[in-house]
């Protein structure tokens, strides 16, 4: 079984640039989550999906950070215009049914640097 | 709000010994699950082990084993046999409607 996939690895931008980043969980997995993790620091849930639906984006900055889970299967976090403190880890996990049940599988994580 | 605290900064232990993994929460649910995920330099979040509140059993897989007090909010995490690809961050977690995640824990394995 496929685990949950994340591009790019690494991400170096300038402040106030914009990126982009792509996860595609394990296939037939209803739940999926975005994660920041500050270095040092555990991981926080920015948004959660149900299929296509938005769960939980009490912590995503909105004026910055958006995201989308298109046809509930892939989804896209964005962070315009990026800024020296959004430098972390970004994670994403899926989970079978949800919205909150059992082992949260993760991907491997996007390491983003702002410069 | 739910919290999670982890106390111990870095933990080390000698290769083949037993070291315990501290962590408390507060929370008013009743109704939770709490985990301890494993991050190696790596990133790659895995999960070692989970434990229903609701069950007064503590949980138990292989080398990992918890320590679960519902009263006092703690929930510890017992390895044993310590070896060298134990080496990572260890974070606790609390899961209701989310999971809150602790500030972690590095474990060095000393040959």
């Amino acid at each position: 079984e496929a685990g949950v996939a994340q591009s790019p690895r690494y991400k170096i931008i300038e402040k106030r640039q914009s990126v982009a980043f792509w996860c595609n969980p394990i296939s037939g997995h209803a739940t999926l989550y975005w994660y920041q993790q500050i270095l040092g620091q555990g991981p926080k849930l920015l948004i959660q999906f149900q299929n296509n639906g938005v769960v939980d984006d009490s912590q995503l900055p909105k004026d910055r950070f958006s995201a989308e889970r298109l046809k509930g299967v892939d989804s896209t976090l964005k962070i315009q215009p990026a800024k020296l403190e959004d430098s972390a880890v970004y994670l994403c996990a899926s989970t079978l049914s949800g919205p909150f049940s059992y082992e949260q599988y993760f991907g491997p994580g996007t390491r983003l640097t702002v410069t | 709000a739910q919290t999670v605290t982890q106390s111990q900064p870095e933990m080390s232990v000698q290769e083949a010994e037993t070291v315990t993994l501290s962590c408390t929460y507060d929370t008013s649910e009743s109704d939770y699950y709490l985990f301890w995920y494993k991050q190696p330099p790596s990133r790659q979040m895995i999960l070692v082990i989970r434990q229903e509140a609701y069950k007064q059993q503590n949980a138990t897989e292989n080398r990992f084993s918890v320590n679960f007090q519902k009263a006092a909010k703690s929930f510890s995490l017992k390895i044993s046999d310590s070896q060298l690809g134990d080496a990572a961050m260890y974070f606790c977690a609390f899961g209701a409607q989310k999971l809150v995640f602790g500030q972690g824990t590095r474990l060095t394995i000393n040959p």
